[in-house]
């Protein structure tokens, strides 16, 4: 069964706009992944959180992770239309290489 | 480097036959498995492999073969296709323990399978 759960489904924004999208798992984890799906391409790797962290950035990108609620957000700020994309996030148990994926939160960044 | 190549990347079949799903990376990659991506449900482990001559099933192994004879290449076998198998075929790799919880995972560009 999936692990991970993305809310919401489908995101539409203006470009410039912030998009936010969430992550919400079922058992303990080592670290959680977010990654990035072009129409018909495969996923890019984006950022690793590992479950001793808080909050990390990488670019216009930022993660945060609440161990204690088993949640993750992915914030991308200043939104392009190059950004339009599905968002995964995925988790990783201690000790195990399975990623489990979430059904994706599925972007659009309007011109 | 190529990164992780996917043949084919189209491909249409009976219900019954068999065929074969090539991955090969060229990142000396130590972990590799395949993943089937369905509308809504996300991208669903199918099976995988830490090394040469290890493998393992992952979340929907029935239907499904593979071996790894060689760290390079990872081929998924459908035995019999059924139209259940009909979805999107992923291959990822990646490194062991800690160059893959920096890098992550790498994935191939997909082979998109229709079986009729």
């Amino acid at each position: 069964s999936q692990q991970g759960e993305e809310d919401p489904q489908a995101l539409s924004i203006q470009e410039g706009e912030n998009a936010t999208m969430n992550c919400s798992y079922k058992t303990s984890i080592n670290n959680l992944q977010w990654y990035r799906q072009n129409s018909g391409r495969g996923l890019v790797h984006l950022i690793l959180i590992r479950s001793n962290e808080r909050e990390k950035h990488s670019g216009r990108l930022r993660v945060t992770l609440d161990t204690s609620k088993k949640s993750s957000s992915l914030l991308i700020t200043a939104s392009r239309a190059a950004d339009t994309a599905s968002y995964f996030c995925a988790t990783a148990r201690r000790g195990d290489y399975k990623l489990s994926f979430g059904a994706g939160t599925t972007v659009t960044v309007r011109a | 480097n190529a990164g992780v190549t996917q043949t084919p990347k189209f491909q249409v079949l009976k219900t019954g036959q068999s065929m074969t799903l090539q991955c090969a990376q060229d990142m000396n990659h130590e972990y590799m498995s395949w993943y089937r991506q369905d509308p809504g449900m996300g991208l669903r482990l199918i099976h995988y492999s830490v090394g040469a001559g290890i493998t393992d099933q992952g979340e929907v192994p029935n239907g499904y073969n593979v071996s790894r004879s060689t760290t390079e290449d990872f081929p998924l076998r459908l035995l019999s296709a059924a139209p259940s198998q009909t979805s999107v075929y992923f291959c990822a790799s990646s490194y062991s323990s800690g160059d893959r919880e920096r890098n992550g995972y790498t994935f191939g560009s997909g082979t998109r399978l229709t079986v009729v």
